[in-house]
């Protein structure tokens, strides 16, 4: 069973429009959490790591939230823009197995005018 | 221009003939990675290294070789490829496990 859950699998949403995305995990013992971008046919892209004791990081329109008591997270899309259309992948370590990440299968996001 | 180079962007070959897809950085960074992304699944991890001479196998290593003899390259060897092993290939590295990862642009993989 996948360590790493996300939901929706895919959504659309207007330009201009906001939009929130979940991710549910159980590794443990956590080291962190990341958000990554990527766009169709090409590597993901950084977007936030957070920690244990961080429970929130921007970077631009993008921000992550994290609870690591009931092991979620979520990435709000402010402002949607059409390059925002692309998947979101949620990825987290553990602590006892340093250099291996666990990721969640993604979800599409794709932004109409 | 700081970044992950991985040979060759694409490749079509046939079962059992031995291919190695190369992985370059030229960032200086510690730690290298390897990733394969199949629809539905998602990324998985195949192989990782933590310094130079140290690997070590990720979720899905079986079928795979990798080694580190040198900081910047990360080679992934496919002794006998399969059809499933047919995929979308990432190669990523960082300086350090708990900071932001870098990707190549991917290798795509066919194996018939």
């Amino acid at each position: 069973k996948n360590q790493v859950e996300q939901s929706p699998q895919s959504l659309i949403i207007l330009e201009g429009k906001n939009c929130t995305l979940q991710c549910n995990y159980t590794v443990s013992p956590f080291s962190n959490l990341r958000w990554y971008k990527q766009d169709t046919g090409r590597g993901p892209v950084s977007l936030t790591i957070m920690t244990f004791s961080e429970n929130t990081k921007s970077n631009g329109r993008y921000t992550a939230t994290l609870d690591a008591d009931t092991k979620q997270s979520s990435l709000h899309i402010t402002a949607s823009q059409l390059s925002d259309s692309a998947s979101y992948i949620c990825v987290v370590s553990s602590t006892d197995s340093w250099g291996k990440f666990q990721f969640g299968a993604g979800t599409q996001v794709v932004v109409t005018p | 221009e700081a970044q992950v180079t991985q040979n060759p962007r694409y490749l079509i070959t046939v079962t059992g003939k031995k291919l190695t897809v190369t992985c370059s950085q030229n960032m200086n960074h510690e730690y290298m990675s390897w990733y394969r992304q199949d629809p539905g699944l998602g990324l998985r991890q195949i192989y990782y290294s933590m310094n130079v001479e140290v690997t070590d196998k990720g979720d899905v290593p079986e079928g795979y070789k990798v080694s580190r003899k040198e900081k910047r390259n990360f080679p992934l060897i496919l002794e006998s490829p399969s059809p499933n092993q047919t995929s979308l290939y990432f190669c990523a590295s960082s300086p350090g496990v708990g900071v932001e990862q870098f990707f190549g642009p991917g290798t795509r993989l066919t194996v018939l």
